[in-house]
């Protein structure tokens, strides 16, 4: 399975913008992307997911690497509630539809 | 209101002890799946249902049983707990419909605690 590769962790102030970025250089010309996040003591919940092209949602916007090498989850205005530890997943038909969730960014927000 | 739940949302139970943890959704997906949580190893499947009467196991299967005798219901029985199971336990349903675009949704979770 192609592997993302994320920062432990990030730091930002309520309602600023953030851009949480994820490498993923193995990426196969199929696989789509996909970001969850998990809000302390709840279960993971989808953010959004895109494949080539740049997505918005309600809850915010997957910018994606000409190249597909990398992409940004893009926040753009944070509140304490977007305090979570946010998933970068890669979906292929070969992993089925189980989530490999990796170690994910943990996002502080600050007032 | 389209949810997953989960029941019990804690356990605390001694070694050896049957129990079963049980997950309904009322979305009418066809697949379902349990995570286990650990700290240091994150989320790991435990088992799958792609439908009714049709379970495979995932990644870290020993020690539990599924089962899947209707849609909206995928109880995960632990026969024998002991302590290397205590963990934080994730029930996840989907529609598989739209391949590798499929979005999952988790339940809030089941913390047991086997003594």
């Amino acid at each position: 399975d192609a592997k993302t590769t994320q920062p432990n962790s990030m730091e930002s102030n309520e309602e600023e913008p953030v851009h949480l970025p994820c490498n993923h250089s193995t990426i196969s010309g199929t696989d789509y992307i996909h970001w969850y996040r998990q809000l302390p003591s709840q279960g993971p919940e989808y953010v959004i997911h895109g494949l080539t092209s740049n997505v918005n949602n309600r809850m915010a916007s997957l910018a994606i690497a000409e190249d597909r090498k990398s992409s940004t989850l893009i926040l753009h205005r944070a509140t304490l509630r977007d305090a979570a530890v946010y998933y970068c997943i890669l979906r292929d038909w070969g992993s089925g539809y189980a989530l490999n969730f990796g170690k994910g960014t943990s996002l502080l927000v600050t007032p | 209101e389209a949810q997953v739940t989960q029941n019990p949302r804690y356990l605390i139970t001694v070694t050896g002890k049957k129990l079963t943890v049980t997950c309904s959704q009322n979305m009418n997906h066809e697949y379902m799946s349990w995570y286990r949580q650990d700290p240091g190893l994150g989320l790991r499947q435990i088992y799958y249902s792609m439908n009714v009467e049709a379970t495979d196991k995932g990644d870290v299967p020993e020690g539990y049983k599924v089962s899947r005798k209707e849609k909206r219901n995928f109880p995960l029985i632990l026969e024998s707990p002991s302590p290397n199971q205590t963990s934080l336990y994730f029930c996840a349903s989907s529609s598989p419909g739209q391949g590798m675009q499929e979005t999952q949704y988790f339940g809030p979770g089941t913390r047991l605690l086997v003594l």
